[in-house]
């Protein structure tokens, strides 16, 4: 299977704790994205990387967000002391750099999160 | 608020039959893309217009894109039971000294067999 994968599909934690989320880009494909989505509404962007350089970060990004791409290959997202708030589908996309500013995106299965 | 906004927010069609979806926006764009996305999975890219483009057809979608009305609309002609799932459009536009990928809350459409 070549598409995005996404691990782990589910995770449930405690308020408090620390979560992280893994992505495998489409092998070729130098962007990555991060993206939340909760119930009823469409995905809400987080942050992009081109290769292993992040290039934009959401204001909903909060200090208790971080995403790492180190070798512009796999990407972490990292989530400390884990809020009620935080639950949702965490998705994450991968594309080329084309002609558009953004081209086609290639999203995995996301990782839906709940905190208890 | 959202830069792109579908309408209807809910559409239920019999098989057969042609689905309709509209999307406005606010501000200019570089272009337009089109998503599905089957209950609790990923999204799936549809079609990308761009923004001097006017229409795009893709097997049973057609596209149009109305810039001087901020507007684009997803048509789903011959729909079948397998295209029940929610749409999205997402603009590309210039925002903040960069571009940004922004979604809509989507329309979710029922073909029933």
């Amino acid at each position: 299977d070549t598409g995005v994968s996404q691990n782990p599909r589910h995770k449930i934690t405690k308020r408090g704790q620390n979560v992280t989320f893994r992505c495998d880009p489409i092998s070729e494909h130098n962007r990555l994205y991060w993206y939340r989505q909760t119930l009823g509404q469409g995905p809400e962007f987080l942050t992009y990387f081109q290769n292993e350089a992040q290039l934009e970060k959401s204001r909903l990004l909060s200090d208790r967000f971080s995403a790492e791409r180190p070798k512009g290959s796999f990407s972490t997202l990292e989530i400390q002391r884990t809020e009620q708030g935080d639950s949702a589908m965490y998705l994450c996309a991968s594309s080329l750099i084309g002609e558009s500013a953004f081209n086609e995106q290639f999203f995995g299965p996301g990782t839906r999160l709940t905190v208890l | 608020s959202q830069q792109g906004e579908e309408d209807p927010q809910a559409l239920s069609i019999q098989e057969g039959e042609n689905a309709t979806m509209n999307c406005s926006y606010k501000t200019s764009i570089n272009n337009l893309q089109w998503y599905r996305q089957n209950s609790g999975r990923g999204l799936v890219h549809l079609i990308l217009i761009r923004s001097n483009e006017r229409e795009k057809h893709s097997g049973r979608l057609r596209v149009t894109l109305d810039t001087s009305k901020k507007s684009s609309s997803l048509l789903i002609t011959a729909s079948r039971a397998a295209d029940t799932a929610s749409y999205f459009c997402a603009t590309v536009a210039r925002m903040d000294s960069s571009y940004k990928l922004i979604f809509g809350s989507g329309t979710r459409l029922l073909v029933r067999p």
